[in-house]
């Protein structure tokens, strides 16, 4: 049980354009929803955590209209990358918590922007 | 603000010894989780183990334990008859328990399984 999944697992894109990926919670409903950036041989970033209905909260320093989180059931979540850059190439992961302390997460989608 | 750290950026172990990464942590609060997180090759995120700050037993999950030392704040990881699927990126996190949300991640540790 408690699996989630991302869609695209990898995705290639020209500068400019606009990227979305997908998380959802196959077998629960989720109450909340985290968005990680992780960079090679870096750490987990937390980008913004979201919760179904509400507007996403965003870490300082990501930038909230480069970064479209979208939260609209309890079973998905989206993250689109608008006018995506070469810096925005990276490995994107989310999680869900059913409002306890453990959080499962995604697979992960690598994004590469040419 | 709450911070993690690991002080060892890589490690090695022969296949079937005992490795122990360290993580320390800084908090002002007094209910919390740590968690030692693998990131394996194929960088799926897997829950390793998990401890509960307010329990002083030390936590264990087969091959895995740990030795959490509260006043200290630190809460390392021991390895114990390693395997070759443990080589991973091992993060230590902390997560506060009053608000289960933000999942802070340590630096990682790279740890190799030499046969």
């Amino acid at each position: 049980g408690a699996v989630v999944s991302q869609h695209p697992s990898w995705v290639i894109c020209k500068s400019g354009t606009s990227v979305k990926i997908e998380c959802r919670s196959l077998d629960f409903q989720a109450t909340t929803m985290f968005w990680y950036r992780q960079f090679p041989k870096q750490s987990l970033m937390l980008m913004a955590t979201s919760n179904e209905g509400s507007k996403a909260t965003y870490e300082q320093g990501v930038e909230k209209d480069k970064f479209l989180i979208n939260h609209a059931s309890l079973t998905l979540s989206t993250l689109t990358v608008t006018s995506a850059h070469p810096e925005d190439s990276s490995f994107y992961i989310c999680s869900a918590s059913l409002g306890t302390e453990t959080q499962y997460f995604g697979p992960g989608t690598r994004l590469l922007v040419l | 603000a709450q911070t993690v750290t690991q002080s060892q950026p890589e490690m090695s172990v022969q296949e079937a010894e005992t490795v122990t990464l360290s993580c320390t942590y800084d908090t002002s609060e007094n209910n919390y989780y740590l968690f030692w997180y693998k990131q394996p090759p194929s960088r799926q995120m897997i829950l390793v183990i998990r401890q509960e700050a307010y329990k002083q037993q030390n936590a264990t999950e087969n091959r895995f334990s740990v030795n959490f030392q509260k006043a200290a704040k630190s809460f390392s990881l021991k390895i114990s008859d390693s395997q070759l699927g443990d080589t991973a990126m091992y993060f230590c996190a902390f997560m506060s328990g009053t608000s289960y949300d933000k999942v802070i991640f340590g630096p990682g540790t790279s740890l190799s399984v030499i046969p």
